[in-house]
């Protein structure tokens, strides 16, 4: 079984839905991580979370929120999708050392067709 | 704040032949540097990481990558270029230190492996 699973693998829906990416991890990490990938541009950092209480924003958060249901879990929801939002998302989780350099390790993505 | 160019957004190389996928990075720290493969359909695989130590890095798959500080370059090569080699490259860099968390990646290079 993959180690960081995301669901759906691919959703289409329409501009103005409410839409929510979900991400699960077995490996126990405390990291996560929600990135986007559009051609051309490589990943950008949405939101990440370094623990249940701990939420922080990235490079291009608006327009999405996110909720750390339990260290396993990390959702992305779009409030109201329009069409540049159509890209593939990945989640990814790390874990941390102090001291250390912690390898994200990276679900197989989402992708998300705004129309 | 870091930033990551890589040059050329495609490479096509003959099987067999040298495969030199380059990475400049900018950094006000020192850097630890990452290069990731993505395959169709599938989410990033770390290929290999330089922290501290040795500025060669070998990395899974044949890959090697080397820290150059004086010309702030790690490029990705390999001696000999199977089919299977044939994906996306990306280049990422984080600042070293305690609580790097942030991956800031290059645009992705797609390399083709032409029989």
């Amino acid at each position: 079984d993959a180690d960081v699973t995301q669901t759906p693998r691919n959703r289409i829906t329409k501009t103005g839905k409410r839409i929510m990416l979900e991400c699960s991890q077995t490996k126990g990490h405390d990291r996560m991580y929600w990135y986007r990938q559009d051609p051309g541009l490589g990943l950008r950092l949405i939101y990440y979370s370094f623990d249940v209480k701990d939420i922080n924003k990235g490079e291009i958060s608006d327009g999405y929120s996110v909720s750390r249901q339990a260290q396993a879990k990390f959702s992305l929801s779009l409030e109201s999708a329009i069409p540049n939002q159509t890209a593939l998302y990945f989640c990814a989780t790390s874990d941390w050392e102090a001291g250390a350099v912690n390898e994200q390790f990276f679900g197989p993505g989402t992708r998300l067709t705004v129309l | 704040a870091q930033s990551v160019t890589q040059l050329g957004s495609h490479v096509s190389v003959s099987e067999g032949a040298l495969v030199l996928l380059r990475c400049n990075y900018s950094s006000s720290v020192p850097p630890y540097l990452f290069w990731y493969v993505q395959y169709p359909n599938q989410g990033l695989q770390l290929l290999l990481k330089y922290t501290t130590g040795a500025t060669l890095v070998k990395g899974i798959n044949g890959f090697e990558a080397e820290f150059k500080k004086s010309e702030t370059s790690f490029h990705l090569t390999k001696p000999s270029a199977h089919m299977s080699d044939a994906a996306e490259y990306f280049c990422a860099v984080t600042a070293s230190g305690a609580g790097s968390y942030q991956l800031t990646f290059g645009k992705g290079t797609k390399l083709s492996v032409i029989p």
